[in-house]
């Protein structure tokens, strides 16, 4: 059962523009709902993340948007860099458990400079 | 502070062989994970340490698959006899301790194809 889904696949915007990426997910236990960031030949590594007792979170360039009556979240990334092309991974857990972190499929972001 | 490491960072065998990977969690994690990513998807779990007890391996392929954690600091995963849908690369992550933190630290990973 796939717990979490990620849209879209792919994704390519100009440098300046508004990356958005989003996930929906079924388990309403879950309760934390990170990020991660992977570039080509590393591991993921954590982005930014959020806790369902916030609506939004804003890390610099990085917001995250959560919608918890609709169970989805986005990522949006504000002036996007060359740089942050990358794939990014939402992810979810239920914390308070101890339980694994379910991870969606992945975007893979292409910024054209 | 230095990272997780694994090794080897790349492995070919052939179908049937076996394979070890190894990872050395960041110091002072007491949680370690073997996460598998299929090119094009995301990371999936197969087992979970917490020091060197286990924690969740409700998704790791018992008859081919194994994992321990001696000592609670590294791990091996084992693979025997490999398949070609194993082809993947296998991540190791750390965390300090699971109710105390959500962010896992991964090593760059271990490639492996299979033939």
């Amino acid at each position: 059962q796939q717990q979490v889904k990620q849209s879209p696949q792919s994704l390519i915007v100009q440098k300046g523009g508004i990356s958005i990426i989003n996930c929906a997910y079924e388990n309403t236990a879950f309760d934390y709902f990170p990020w991660y960031q992977q570039f080509p030949g590393k591991g993921p590594a954590l982005l930014i993340a959020i806790r369902p007792d916030v609506s939004e979170k804003k890390e610099g360039r990085f917001t995250i948007s959560f919608n918890k009556s609709a169970k989805q979240f986005s990522l949006h990334i504000m002036d996007s860099q060359p740089g942050d092309s990358a794939t990014y991974f939402c992810a979810a857990e239920r914390e308070t458990s101890g339980s694994r972190l379910t991870f969606g499929e992945g975007t893979q972001l292409t910024v054209n400079p | 502070e230095a990272g997780v490491a694994q090794s080897p960072r790349y492995k070919i065998i052939e179908k049937r062989q076996s394979v070890a990977f190894w990872c050395n969690p960041i110091s002072g994690h007491a949680t370690l994970y073997w996460y598998q990513q299929i090119l094009g998807q995301g990371p999936k779990l197969l087992i979970q340490f917490q020091n060197n007890g286990v924690v969740d391996d409700s998704q790791l392929p018992k008859d081919r698959f194994s994992a321990e954690r001696l000592k609670g600091v590294d791990s091996t995963l084992k693979i025997q006899p490999a398949k070609l849908e194993d082809s993947a690369v296998y991540l190791c992550a750390s965390s300090l301790d699971r109710a105390n933190t959500g962010e896992l630290f991964f090593g760059e990973g271990s490639r492996l194809t299979v033939l």
